[in-house]
């Protein structure tokens, strides 16, 4: 495909529950980022890969939160233990660049919209 | 650290009208500044961007002037159309982490 795509687009899960949220990213691309977006915020940080390297995971709110790039392409978010305050869409965004220049675009996909019950 | 404030939604407003869209920064050094537009149940996609003090970004009718002296990145476009309706975020990147706002909501009747 063309563009970065993320798998579930929607995820329902129970308290207590682990899941798993796979992104796809742009072919080629060596910089991945996951963010979480809470309801009416912009995106925040969690956690930057270059190509299967986690150079920075300072964003992630607990340690029940894991994240791997094991091939530097696909990337999948793990959150164990799910609790309802983790309930927000999830992003995930790819960039060309391999520098970690400030000022390259990143892409996008659609997101994975988690729901703690 | 570094932050973005933009102005509160929704902006509603008729087809056709002048539109801008409020965004302020708070940064030290010079950050490349962003905005993206988020339509509904797609991703963020890159709207425009500006690198430098007094570049100005522009696509798709829309422009934002980076403004050092007053650290503002305003959202600019003269004749708004209802397909424009959809979120807008302002953000800054210094280094490789993107400090997002909070977004605005911009709903265009026709």
């Amino acid at each position: 495909g063309a563009g970065v795509s993320q798998s579930p687009r929607y995820k329902v899960a129970k308290r207590g529950q682990d899941v798993a949220l796979r992104c796809d990213p742009i072919s080629g691309h060596v910089s991945l980022f996951w963010y979480q977006q809470a309801l009416g915020q912009g995106p925040e940080f969690l956690t930057y890969f270059q190509n299967e390297a986690q150079l920075d995971k300072s964003g992630l709110p607990s340690d029940r939160f894991f994240a791997e790039r094991p091939e530097g392409s696909v990337s999948t978010l793990k959150i164990q233990r799910t609790q309802q305050e983790d309930s927000a869409v999830y992003l995930c965004a790819s960039s060309l660049d391999r520098g970690g220049r400030d000022y390259n675009e990143q892409f996008f996909g659609p997101g994975t919209r988690l729901t703690v019950l | 650290g570094n932050s973005v404030t933009q102005m509160e939604g929704p902006v509603t407003l008729s087809e056709e009208a002048f539109l801008t869209i409020n965004c302020t920064y708070t940064a030290t050094g010079y950050p490349s500044l962003f905005w993206y537009v988020q339509y509904p149940g797609e991703g963020l996609q890159l709207l425009l961007k500006a690198t430098k003090a007094d570049d100005k970004g522009s696509n798709k009718g829309f422009e934002a002037t980076y403004r050092k002296e007053t650290t503002s990145f305003h959202l600019e476009k003269g004749s708004v159309q209802v397909s424009d309706s959809a979120v807008y975020f302002c953000a800054l990147t210094k280094g490789y982490i993107p400090t997002f706002g909070r977004g605005t909501s911009l709903i265009v009747h026709p």
